[in-house]
Protein backbone atom coordinates (compact mmCIF):
# COMPACT_ATOMS: atom_id res chain seq x y z
CA UNK A 1 0.00 0.00 0.00
CA UNK A 2 0.41 3.46 -0.17
CA UNK A 3 0.56 6.75 2.26
CA UNK A 4 0.41 9.84 0.22
CA UNK A 5 0.62 13.25 1.99
CA UNK A 6 0.62 16.51 0.77
CA UNK A 7 -0.84 20.13 2.33
CA UNK A 8 -4.51 20.94 2.41
CA UNK A 9 -4.36 24.36 0.57
CA UNK A 10 -2.08 26.76 -0.16
CA UNK A 11 -2.27 30.61 -1.22
CA UNK A 12 -0.06 32.37 -3.10
CA UNK A 13 -0.36 36.16 -4.84
CA UNK A 14 -0.18 36.52 -8.80
CA UNK A 15 3.00 36.60 -9.87
CA UNK A 16 4.86 34.62 -7.39
CA UNK A 17 6.45 31.10 -7.03
CA UNK A 18 5.01 28.70 -5.13
CA UNK A 19 5.96 25.25 -4.37
CA UNK A 20 3.50 22.50 -3.25
CA UNK A 21 5.20 19.23 -1.99
CA UNK A 22 4.68 15.62 -1.89
CA UNK A 23 5.69 13.05 0.29
CA UNK A 24 4.68 9.03 0.06
CA UNK A 25 5.61 5.94 1.40
CA UNK A 26 6.12 2.44 -0.80
CA UNK A 27 7.27 -1.05 -1.17
CA UNK A 28 7.81 -0.61 -4.67
CA UNK A 29 8.26 2.84 -6.35
CA UNK A 30 7.56 3.34 -10.40
CA UNK A 31 6.68 7.08 -11.07
CA UNK A 32 5.15 9.89 -9.73
CA UNK A 33 2.87 11.91 -11.31
CA UNK A 34 0.87 15.06 -10.60
CA UNK A 35 -2.08 16.63 -12.11
CA UNK A 36 -4.12 20.14 -11.71
CA UNK A 37 -8.04 19.79 -11.43
CA UNK A 38 -10.10 23.23 -11.73
CA UNK A 39 -12.93 23.14 -9.58
CA UNK A 40 -15.88 21.11 -11.21
CA UNK A 41 -13.41 19.44 -13.80
CA UNK A 42 -11.00 16.51 -14.46
CA UNK A 43 -7.93 16.30 -14.16
CA UNK A 44 -5.38 17.46 -16.52
CA UNK A 45 -1.37 15.53 -16.32
CA UNK A 46 0.79 18.07 -15.49
CA UNK A 47 4.33 15.90 -15.23
CA UNK A 48 5.71 12.64 -14.41
CA UNK A 49 9.29 11.69 -12.74
CA UNK A 50 10.48 8.37 -12.24
CA UNK A 51 13.85 9.33 -12.07
CA UNK A 52 15.47 12.08 -9.44
CA UNK A 53 15.93 15.46 -10.50
CA UNK A 54 13.94 18.23 -12.01
CA UNK A 55 11.67 18.23 -14.93
CA UNK A 56 10.99 21.27 -16.29
CA UNK A 57 8.01 22.50 -18.35
CA UNK A 58 7.36 26.03 -18.94
CA UNK A 59 6.27 27.81 -15.52
CA UNK A 60 5.69 24.43 -14.28
CA UNK A 61 8.89 22.31 -12.61
CA UNK A 62 8.46 18.81 -10.74
CA UNK A 63 11.25 17.45 -8.62
CA UNK A 64 11.66 14.15 -7.40
CA UNK A 65 13.91 12.24 -4.58
CA UNK A 66 13.03 8.72 -4.25
CA UNK A 67 15.79 8.49 -1.57
CA UNK A 68 13.43 10.67 0.67
CA UNK A 69 9.92 9.71 -0.87
CA UNK A 70 9.74 13.43 -1.92
CA UNK A 71 8.61 15.36 -4.95
CA UNK A 72 7.62 18.85 -5.26
CA UNK A 73 5.61 20.98 -8.07
CA UNK A 74 6.80 24.30 -8.81
CA UNK A 75 4.73 26.91 -10.32
CA UNK A 76 6.19 30.02 -11.23
CA UNK A 77 4.89 33.26 -12.50
CA UNK A 78 1.34 32.61 -10.98
CA UNK A 79 -1.68 33.90 -12.86
CA UNK A 80 -5.22 33.74 -11.24
CA UNK A 81 -6.15 30.72 -13.76
CA UNK A 82 -3.76 28.60 -11.45
CA UNK A 83 -5.91 28.69 -8.85
CA UNK A 84 -7.13 24.94 -8.58
CA UNK A 85 -6.26 21.36 -6.83
CA UNK A 86 -3.42 20.18 -7.39
CA UNK A 87 -3.35 16.16 -7.43
CA UNK A 88 0.29 13.93 -6.51
CA UNK A 89 -0.17 10.49 -7.52
CA UNK A 90 2.01 7.66 -7.14
CA UNK A 91 2.53 4.22 -9.01
CA UNK A 92 3.80 1.42 -7.65
CA UNK A 93 6.05 -1.47 -9.33
CA UNK A 94 4.42 -4.65 -10.50
CA UNK A 95 0.92 -5.31 -11.24
CA UNK A 96 -1.51 -3.27 -12.91
CA UNK A 97 0.63 0.01 -12.69
CA UNK A 98 -2.64 1.68 -11.37
CA UNK A 99 -1.31 5.59 -9.56
CA UNK A 100 -2.73 6.14 -6.23
CA UNK A 101 -4.11 9.60 -5.79
CA UNK A 102 -2.89 11.77 -2.72
CA UNK A 103 -5.90 14.23 -1.50
CA UNK A 104 -4.79 17.31 -3.26
CA UNK A 105 -3.91 20.65 -2.50
CA UNK A 106 -5.98 23.64 -3.40
CA UNK A 107 -4.27 26.64 -4.00
CA UNK A 108 -5.33 30.07 -4.28
CA UNK A 109 -3.58 32.53 -6.47
CA UNK A 110 -4.82 36.03 -5.22
CA UNK A 111 -4.19 39.73 -6.86
CA UNK B 1 -8.65 13.85 -30.98
CA UNK B 2 -12.04 13.54 -29.21
CA UNK B 3 -10.79 12.96 -25.32
CA UNK B 4 -13.05 10.58 -23.18
CA UNK B 5 -16.77 11.32 -23.31
CA UNK B 6 -18.78 10.89 -20.18
CA UNK B 7 -23.15 10.72 -19.28
CA UNK B 8 -24.74 11.80 -17.57
CA UNK B 9 -23.16 14.67 -16.10
CA UNK B 10 -25.21 15.21 -13.45
CA UNK B 11 -27.54 12.67 -11.92
CA UNK B 12 -29.52 13.36 -8.33
CA UNK B 13 -30.94 9.91 -6.80
CA UNK B 14 -32.76 8.72 -3.75
CA UNK B 15 -30.78 6.00 -1.80
CA UNK B 16 -32.04 2.53 -2.53
CA UNK B 17 -32.21 3.92 -6.20
CA UNK B 18 -30.27 2.36 -9.27
CA UNK B 19 -28.27 4.24 -11.58
CA UNK B 20 -25.47 3.80 -14.28
CA UNK B 21 -23.07 5.45 -15.75
CA UNK B 22 -21.77 5.27 -19.03
CA UNK B 23 -17.98 6.32 -20.22
CA UNK B 24 -16.82 6.34 -23.85
CA UNK B 25 -12.68 6.03 -23.65
CA UNK B 26 -10.32 8.22 -26.54
CA UNK B 27 -10.45 5.61 -29.41
CA UNK B 28 -7.83 2.76 -29.69
CA UNK B 29 -7.41 3.11 -25.79
CA UNK B 30 -6.76 -0.26 -24.28
CA UNK B 31 -6.88 0.65 -21.18
CA UNK B 32 -10.45 2.50 -19.24
CA UNK B 33 -10.88 3.10 -15.32
CA UNK B 34 -13.41 4.15 -13.38
CA UNK B 35 -12.34 6.10 -10.32
CA UNK B 36 -14.76 7.90 -7.50
CA UNK B 37 -14.01 11.15 -6.12
CA UNK B 38 -15.27 12.40 -2.47
CA UNK B 39 -15.27 15.89 -2.30
CA UNK B 40 -11.81 17.10 -0.91
CA UNK B 41 -10.45 13.86 -1.32
CA UNK B 42 -8.16 12.65 -4.40
CA UNK B 43 -9.13 9.89 -6.87
CA UNK B 44 -9.80 6.48 -5.58
CA UNK B 45 -9.83 3.89 -8.43
CA UNK B 46 -12.96 1.39 -8.37
CA UNK B 47 -11.81 -0.99 -11.60
CA UNK B 48 -9.54 -0.84 -14.21
CA UNK B 49 -10.31 -3.10 -17.87
CA UNK B 50 -7.64 -3.72 -19.93
CA UNK B 51 -9.48 -4.71 -23.63
CA UNK B 52 -12.82 -6.16 -22.05
CA UNK B 53 -11.26 -7.82 -19.25
CA UNK B 54 -11.24 -6.83 -15.50
CA UNK B 55 -7.36 -6.06 -14.10
CA UNK B 56 -8.23 -4.81 -10.81
CA UNK B 57 -11.26 -4.59 -9.06
CA UNK B 58 -9.99 -4.69 -5.04
CA UNK B 59 -11.78 -1.73 -4.43
CA UNK B 60 -14.89 -1.67 -6.02
CA UNK B 61 -17.97 -2.67 -3.38
CA UNK B 62 -18.88 -5.54 -5.61
CA UNK B 63 -22.44 -6.26 -3.48
CA UNK B 64 -23.45 -2.60 -5.04
CA UNK B 65 -21.47 -1.89 -7.61
CA UNK B 66 -20.73 -3.62 -11.32
CA UNK B 67 -19.20 -2.70 -14.32
CA UNK B 68 -18.44 -3.74 -17.58
CA UNK B 69 -17.03 -3.45 -20.93
CA UNK B 70 -18.25 -6.18 -23.40
CA UNK B 71 -16.80 -5.02 -26.73
CA UNK B 72 -13.63 -3.72 -25.44
CA UNK B 73 -14.49 -0.09 -26.12
CA UNK B 74 -17.13 1.26 -24.25
CA UNK B 75 -17.87 0.93 -20.32
CA UNK B 76 -20.86 1.24 -18.19
CA UNK B 77 -20.57 1.84 -14.01
CA UNK B 78 -23.77 0.61 -11.81
CA UNK B 79 -24.85 1.27 -8.31
CA UNK B 80 -27.93 -0.91 -7.23
CA UNK B 81 -28.94 0.19 -4.50
CA UNK B 82 -27.29 3.50 -3.94
CA UNK B 83 -26.42 4.78 -0.53
CA UNK B 84 -26.07 8.40 0.88
CA UNK B 85 -22.29 7.94 1.10
CA UNK B 86 -21.69 6.69 -2.75
CA UNK B 87 -22.38 10.83 -3.58
CA UNK B 88 -19.27 12.04 -5.47
CA UNK B 89 -17.51 11.96 -8.59
CA UNK B 90 -17.33 9.31 -10.83
CA UNK B 91 -14.52 9.76 -13.18
CA UNK B 92 -13.71 7.78 -15.96
CA UNK B 93 -10.39 7.82 -17.59
CA UNK B 94 -8.11 5.78 -20.23
CA UNK B 95 -4.98 5.29 -21.48
CA UNK B 96 -3.09 3.55 -24.67
CA UNK B 97 -1.90 0.81 -22.28
CA UNK B 98 -1.41 -0.09 -18.92
CA UNK B 99 2.17 0.43 -18.92
CA UNK B 100 4.45 2.30 -15.98
CA UNK B 101 5.11 5.41 -18.70
CA UNK B 102 1.16 5.96 -19.45
CA UNK B 103 -0.87 8.72 -18.83
CA UNK B 104 -4.53 8.60 -18.17
CA UNK B 105 -6.73 10.98 -19.64
CA UNK B 106 -9.62 11.46 -17.83
CA UNK B 107 -13.47 12.51 -19.07
CA UNK B 108 -15.28 15.50 -17.35
CA UNK B 109 -17.08 13.24 -14.80
CA UNK B 110 -20.52 12.46 -13.42
CA UNK B 111 -21.85 14.26 -10.34
CA UNK B 112 -23.93 11.63 -8.44
CA UNK B 113 -26.13 13.32 -5.45
CA UNK B 114 -27.66 10.56 -3.07
CA UNK B 115 -30.70 11.92 -1.55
Amino acid sequence: GQNIDQPTEMTATEGAIVQINCTYQTSGFNGLFWYQQHAGEAPTFLSYNVLDGLEEKGRFSSFLSRSKGYSYLLLKELQMKDSASYLCAVREEGGSYIPTFGRGTSLIVHP
Amino acid sequence: EAGVAQSPRYKIIEKRQSVAFWCNPISGHATLYWYQQILGQGPKLLIQFQNNGVVDDSQLPKDRFSAERLKGVDSTLKIQPAKLEDSAVYLCASSPEAASTDTQYFGPGTRLTVL
